[in-house]
């Protein structure tokens, strides 16, 4: 069974710096991987995802993640953090085999980002 | 506007009291989907439904029971509720259930059972 192991459960920056969010899956295939955020009292949204090709992700709200095969990593960053990106966030992933595993979602355990002034 | 609706969004109830949570979509979606989310846990598969009358049990279904009767509806249904399963719910839906499709999350519902 695959798992998605996010990296810390809290990460405080400031705003303007650097956003690093971790994210790592145990599978044999790699998956599609998926970032959705949560904004406080609201449902999930997708950020962005990787399926297959370029593995540099362009998603919205200037975020962006690389799929790294080699490191079965798929961290999240953006350049400048800006106050409306204090949310959580989910790493997911989905197999790319198997019938069983037809539209199911893994989801990591979180990280809630905190923006400092 | 696209959209998935859950309903009631708060609910407090007491233990072994039947409730249910509707879920509704406008999107003409085949795949739907409900999660528990629980603190360091993230989110959990409850059940999910290809289609029309096609539901199957996700990673933690106890206690749980869904329907599928029509494509936009598929409520959620606790018929003897337990306070391990105060949680906050989300329904999903996608248009295929494909592994690469994205998943529509609805605003969620808080139930607290006493």
């Amino acid at each position: 069974a695959q798992s998605v192991t996010q990296l810390g459960s809290h990460v405080s920056v400031s705003e303007g710096a650097l956003v690093l969010l971790r994210c790592n899956y145990s599978s044999s295939v790699p998956p599609y991987l998926f970032w959705y955020v949560q904004y406080p009292n609201q449902g999930l949204q997708l950020l962005l995802k990787y399926t297959t090709g370029a593995t540099l992700v362009k998603g919205i709200n200037g975020f962006e993640a690389e799929f790294k095969k080699s490191e079965t990593s798929f961290h999240l960053t953006k350049p400048s953090a800006h106050m409306s990106d204090a949310a959580e966030y989910f790493c997911a992933v989905s197999d790319r085999v198997g019938v069983d595993s037809y539209g199911k979602l893994t989801f990591g355990q979180g990280t809630i980002l905190t923006v400092h002034p | 506007e696209a959209q998935v609706t859950q309903n009631p969004r708060y609910l407090i109830t007491v233990t072994g009291k039947k409730l249910t949570v509707t879920c509704s979509q406008n999107m003409n979606h085949e795949y739907m989907s409900w999660y528990r989310q629980d603190p360091g846990l993230g989110l959990r598969q409850i059940y999910y439904s290809m289609n029309v009358e096609v539901t199957d049990k996700g990673d933690v279904p106890e206690g749980y029971k869904v329907s599928r009767k029509e494509k936009r509806n598929f409520p959620l249904i606790l018929e003897s509720p337990s306070p391990n399963q105060t949680s906050l719910y989300f329904c999903a839906s996608s248009s295929s259930g494909g592994p690469a499709s994205t998943q529509y999350f609805g605003p969620g519902t808080r139930l607290t059972v006493l």
